[in-house]
């Protein structure tokens, strides 16, 4: 069965302190990874999209790189605005959905 | 409009009501999901709805819910006769419906069932 699966469930960093999120993924035909922001009590904010493997994505301190297995969420200098939880969800080849992960939760401290 | 819109944000019902979710898609959009999130959970599919097409009915969690798509724009999802398990925040998003291409979600509906 297709699935997604995020790690770590929980991050927490200190400003300024780089990481990054993973995100795995087993689909048969994948046609589009994509990574959301969600903030409490808000839907889902679109990030990126990565189609191939290799391909890259950049805005701001956030930067998404995808291979054929899974995708990375690097998040340089982090700043205390960009604690939210990161969802990743991939379509397969049906498309008539995305799965989602359950998300890794990010706390920047100041 | 600019981005998804849905009402009611927040709905508290009595178990055993019947409660109806609206969802206005971005203006254009052909392709229309609902998704259902849980408290610390993941978003759980329900159903689908793309053109004129037959919807996508596979997420849907048991009969007693139900989903249309008028004039391919506007969508109700409704429940009826709502239990406790029901409470939760439930998503719309909308795509262009081109292949591959991302949703935009809005903001949910939280349903809380007591």
């Amino acid at each position: 069965e297709d699935q997604v699966t995020q790690s770590p469930e929980a991050l927490r960093l200190q400003e300024g302190e780089s990481s990054s999120l993973n995100c795995s993924y087993t689909v048969s035909g994948l046609r589009g990874l994509f990574w959301y922001r969600q903030d409490p009590g808000k839907g889902p904010e679109f990030l990126f999209t990565l189609y191939s493997a290799g391909e890259e994505k950049e805005k701001e301190r956030l930067k998404a790189t995808l291979t054929k297995k899974e995708s990375f969420l690097h998040i340089t200098a982090p700043k205390p605005e960009d604690s939210a939880t990161y969802l990743c969800a991939v379509r397969a080849y049906n498309f008539n959905k995305f799965y989602f992960g359950s998300g890794t939760k990010l706390n920047v401290k100041p | 409009g600019a981005g998804v819109s849905q009402s009611p944000s927040n709905k508290v019902t009595e178990k055993g009501k019947d409660v109806e979710l609206r969802c206005d898609p971005i203006s254009g959009h052909t392709a229309l999901y609902w998704y259902r999130q849980s408290l610390g959970q993941g978003l759980e599919f329900l159903i689908y709805f793309q053109g004129n097409s037959a919807p996508d009915k596979s997420g849907l969690p048991s009969d007693r819910f139900s989903a249309e798509r008028t004039g391919g724009s506007v969508s109700t999802l409704t429940i009826q006769r709502t239990q406790q398990e029901d409470s939760a925040v439930y998503l719309c998003a909308s795509s262009s419906g081109r292949q591959n291409t991302e949703a935009f979600f809005g903001q949910g509906t939280r349903l809380t069932v007591v």
